[in-house]
């Protein structure tokens, strides 16, 4: 079994700050790990994915995430917050390629000027 | 190509009615998922299909729910009579399988609102 907790269901930084969301999974096999992003009446899109090659993961507009077994955690963060970073962010796990994900809960992210 | 398409965008119903959603997926991709959305909450995995097959389905999907992927490429979701907690966003992902990507391509969701 699989699972997913996201700790902090709203985050809400200053336009220039630093951008952290917060992940932890369970999984009973190595995981795949993945961070989805989601626009009001949108569907997700892929932000970045970790597939056990590189521990520290680059990612579309600036993110990235480190996947550290040990804390069995997959954070995502990005330097400098943008007003356009703006959503709900989605963090996922699956037990393998083309698997079924599990979702959290979701963290939406708010940016103030 | 242009990605996974779901079909409506948004559907309003009455309780009791049957409705019926399409996806489309990304050509030549052999896995399809639906997964539901509530407000608030993260996606739920309901079923998945390899090529016409529907290999898994959760228990979240009652017996009013039923999904078919006749020909393996468009997929469609059928809800009978739908009850006020149907109503969520309806999304569907499609993957090119085994050895091919990792990612799961979402479609914009089918909005269902039942009233």
């Amino acid at each position: 079994a699989q699972s997913v907790t996201q700790l902090g269901s709203h985050v809400s930084v200053s336009e220039g700050a630093l951008v952290l969301l917060r992940c932890n999974y369970s999984s009973s096999v190595p995981p795949y790990l993945f961070w989805y992003v989601q626009y009001p009446n949108q569907g997700l899109q892929l932000l970045l994915k970790y597939t056990s090659a590189a521990t520290l993961v680059k990612g579309i507009n600036g993110f990235e995430a480190e996947f550290k077994k040990s804390e069995t955690s997959f954070h995502l963060t990005k330097p400098s917050a943008h007003m356009s970073d703006a959503a709900e962010y989605f963090c996922a796990v699956s037990p393998g390629t083309a698997s079924k994900l599990t979702f959290g809960t979701g963290t939406r992210l708010q940016v103030t000027l | 190509d242009t990605g996974v398409s779901q079909d409506p965008r948004h559907k309003i119903t009455k309780r009791g009615q049957n409705v019926t959603f399409r996806c489309d997926p990304i050509s030549e991709h052999n896995r399809l998922y639906w997964y539901r959305q509530t407000l608030g909450q993260g996606p739920e995995f309901l079923t998945y299909f390899q090529n016409e097959a529907q290999l898994e389905k959760s228990r979240l999907l009652s017996d009013r729910f039923s999904a078919e992927r006749p020909k393996g490429s468009f997929s469609t979701l059928e809800i009978q009579r739908t009850e006020q907690g149907d109503s969520a966003m309806y999304l569907c992902a499609s993957n090119p399988g085994q050895g091919g990507s990792t990612e799961a391509f979402f479609g914009q969701g089918t909005r269902l609102t039942v009233v």
